[in-house]
């Protein structure tokens, strides 16, 4: 099962919008609803931000929204902030022995 | 609140079994609406999910390909904790170890919370 492909990089200025990409196929992104994204600090655990495409756990900011088209799902942070700056990943479950996929990471810079 | 405790050692011989224990609080191992999981994180591989085990009348486990044949994720009901034992390691299974928790009921099928990781390194 390969990763789900992201963009390495992602940067913009505070208070402005950006959207990560996850690409997969219609074996993981595009067949289940249920890409959930994490982001990571340097040296931390995973914070889940978003589960089944679109849903917001409790405690995480409403400037994280999460959407998906197809065999590709999209995470957008509006009004970054300096705290966005991390890395993000997201995940897909799939039906097959191997349950979980994730994506490649991107490196999301506040400049 | 949910929260996960990892305990393990860090270095590990090739050829020997790596083993990690993960301590649960706020939930229960037996819980029929949570799976128990391994993901692991490193460099070359970035995160890999590694297996689970979980209650439903009966335990279960799944574990992904890549493991499957040197992985056992085991239970422990008295301790409410699970491990983790991979053997055979070579160095390649250096990363970093993470246990966490899917319950559908919670957040659907994604991995919260997480344990604080552990460093394992393949070294003799």
């Amino acid at each position: 099962q390969s990763a789900l492909t992201q963009p390495a990089s992602v940067s913009g200025s505070p208070g402005q919008s950006i959207t990560i990409s996850c690409t997969g196929t219609s074996n993981d992104v595009g067949g289940y609803n249920f890409v959930s994204w994490y982001q990571q600090h340097p040296g931390k655990a995973p914070k889940l931000m978003i589960y089944d495409v679109s849903n917001r756990p409790s405690g995480v900011s409403n400037r994280f929204s999460g959407s998906k088209s197809g065999n590709t799902a999209s995470l957008t942070i509006s009004g970054l902030q300096a705290e966005d700056e991390a890395d993000y990943y997201c995940s897909s479950y799939i039906s097959s022995d191997t349950l979980y996929v994730f994506g490649t990471g991107t490196k999301v810079t506040v400049l | 609140q949910v929260q996960l405790q990892q305990s393990g050692p860090g270095l590990v011989k090739p050829s020997q079994t790596l083993s990690l224990t993960c301590a649960i609080s706020g939930d229960s191992v037996s819980s029929n609406s949570a799976n128990w999981n391994w993901i692991r994180q490193s460099p070359s591989r970035g995160l890999e999910w590694l297996g689970r085990t979980y209650y439903r009348s009966m335990w279960y486990n799944d574990y992904a390909l890549s493991v499957k044949s040197r992985i056992t994720i085991n239970p422990d009901t008295s301790k409410n904790q699970f491990s983790l034992h991979l053997n055979s390691v070579t160095p390649e299974d250096t990363a970093v170890y993470y246990c966490t928790r899917d319950s559908w009921i919670h957040s659907g099928r994604s991995f919260d919370p997480w344990g604080q990781g552990t460093l394992v390194t393949v070294s003799s």
